[in-house]
């Protein structure tokens, strides 16, 4: 079965200060997909990244950035520079077997992310 | 707007009610998802539909909770017999490609 844990409830840091958000997960596929979401205060889920199970070279965007390790089955995301807009909720999130069609997608519980000014 | 509307944004009921919520995808998004979500918890995952079709419906949590697209567009969730713990945000996301979901701003259903 499939599952996604961030251990991380809760970060606060300094604005500016760079953050990491870990996340592990768990399946018995060899072809899936991970995902981060962003919640911020307003509610609605803003998709930020998919990678799959076949690429794990590490993704960077702007102050974002993504390490996926096959070995430790983790996808961690880390924020440099980071500013109080940052401050939301953020999932990660696996789906199996999801090369070329929808499939089903399972959330962590989330890291709520407090950036301090 | 192009995005994912929900209705009702807020629903109130009393428990042994019946509620349904409704979902509208963005036009051409062919899957449509629905999670609940308690506070300070993630999305939990309840159903999604490919088409018209119920792809996987292994999330809904027992037969109270029933969903719908009878054309491929529209969705509603139908919950028989309200009970207290079904109180939460009812998520509706739609996609076109895997993974990438577009989410609405949700229903929040409290069952007095």
């Amino acid at each position: 079965a499939q599952k996604v844990t961030q251990a991380q409830t809760e970060i606060s840091v300094v604005e500016k200060e760079d953050v990491t958000l870990d996340c592990v997960y768990e399946t018995r596929d060899t072809t899936y997909y991970l995902f981060w979401y962003k919640q911020p205060p307003s509610g609605e889920l803003v998709f930020l990244i998919r990678r799959n199970s076949f690429d794990e070279q590490n993704e960077i965007s702007g102050r974002y950035s993504w390490n996926f390790q096959k070995s430790t089955s983790s996808f961690n995301f880390t924020i440099t520079a980071s500013q109080v807009v940052d401050s939301a909720v953020y999932f990660c999130a696996l789906s199996e077997d999801g090369m070329n069609r929808d499939d089903k997608i399972i959330f962590g519980k989330g890291t709520r992310l407090h950036i301090l000014p | 707007g192009a995005g994912v509307s929900q209705t009702p944004s807020n629903k109130v009921t009393e428990k042994g009610k019946y509620v349904e919520l409704r979902c509208d995808p963005i036009s051409g998004h062919t899957a449509l998802y629905w999670y609940r979500q308690s506070l300070g918890q993630g999305p939990e995952f309840l159903i999604y539909f490919q088409g018209t079709g119920a792809a996987d419906d292994s999330g809904l949590p027992n037969d109270r909770f029933f969903a719908v697209r009878p054309e491929g567009s529209v969705s509603t969730l139908k919950i028989q017999r309200t009970e207290r713990g079904d109180s939460a945000v009812y998520l509706c996301a739609s996609s076109l490609q895997a993974g990438e979901l577009f989410f609405g701003e949700g229903s929040r259903l409290t069952v007095l």
